[in-house]
């Protein structure tokens, strides 16, 4: 089973929401990654996680806050966005990113839309 | 500092014909691996492919192939016989070691349409 699950699918939110996006693996893979899309660009990575523990944040703004409860999921809280955090957000995981390299297996994403 | 190029951004062509999608990259590393993915309109990234540095065997996979060429710094991919299915963004990556702890450097997309 190479199957990452993304919910939702999509999401409508105002500036002042508070929402969450959620990400799940069962694969037994140890990082997880976020990343963001926009339109006809490829993804950016936002944060990474290796076994639960936050190891790369590429300098995102504070109002996306990421959280790993346990090794099969990952959270990404919303607060305060701006209508230019619009896009695809990507979840992805991997077997580890201390050794390898190992492929990456996305979800399907969560299309956000802010107002 | 690492580089990928996907040179074209859009490529049309006509169900049953043959499609080769480029992509050249750039590493200081001796040692780095190649991706290649595909979006299709539903969003999710699909894996297509991995191969190191040191293994330029060219590999096939069904109507898929790919051509890894050390000398010109290329890792191409080619559809034959292309069906409307294969309609897609095709995105080329890179991770080099030390790394980068799998860190993906992505090329700019390539986006396939396929006609019947």
């Amino acid at each position: 089973d190479t199957e990452v699950t993304q919910t939702p699918k999509h999401l409508v939110m105002g500036m002042t929401n508070k929402k969450s996006l959620k990400c799940e693996q069962h694969m037994g893979h140890r990082a997880m990654y976020w990343y963001k899309q926009k339109a006809k660009k490829p993804p950016e990575l936002m944060f990474v996680y290796s076994y639960e523990k936050l190891s790369i944040n590429e300098s995102v703004p504070s109002r996306f806050s990421p959280e790993c409860p346990n090794s099969s999921l990952l959270n990404l809280h919303l607060h305060a966005l701006q209508p230019e955090d619009s896009a695809l957000y990507l979840c992805a995981s991997s077997q580890d990113r201390r050794q390898g390299p190992y492929e990456q297996y996305f979800g399907p994403g969560t299309r956000l839309t802010v107002t | 500092a690492q580089k990928v190029t996907q040179a074209q951004t859009e490529i049309s062509v006509v169900e049953k014909e043959d499609v080769t999608l480029d992509c050249v990259y750039e590493t200081r590393d001796t040692t780095y691996y190649l991706f290649w993915y595909k979006q299709p309109p539903s969003g999710e990234l699909v894996f297509l492919i991995r191969r190191n540095s040191f293994d330029e065997q060219n590999e096939i996979s069904g109507r898929y192939s790919w051509n890894f060429q050390k000398s010109t710094s290329s890792f191409n991919f080619t559809i034959t016989a292309s069906q409307v299915v294969d309609s897609a963004v095709y995105f080329c990556a890179l991770t080099a070691r030390p790394n980068a702890g799998n860190m993906l450097t992505f090329g700019g997309g390539t986006r396939l349409m396929v006609k019947p």
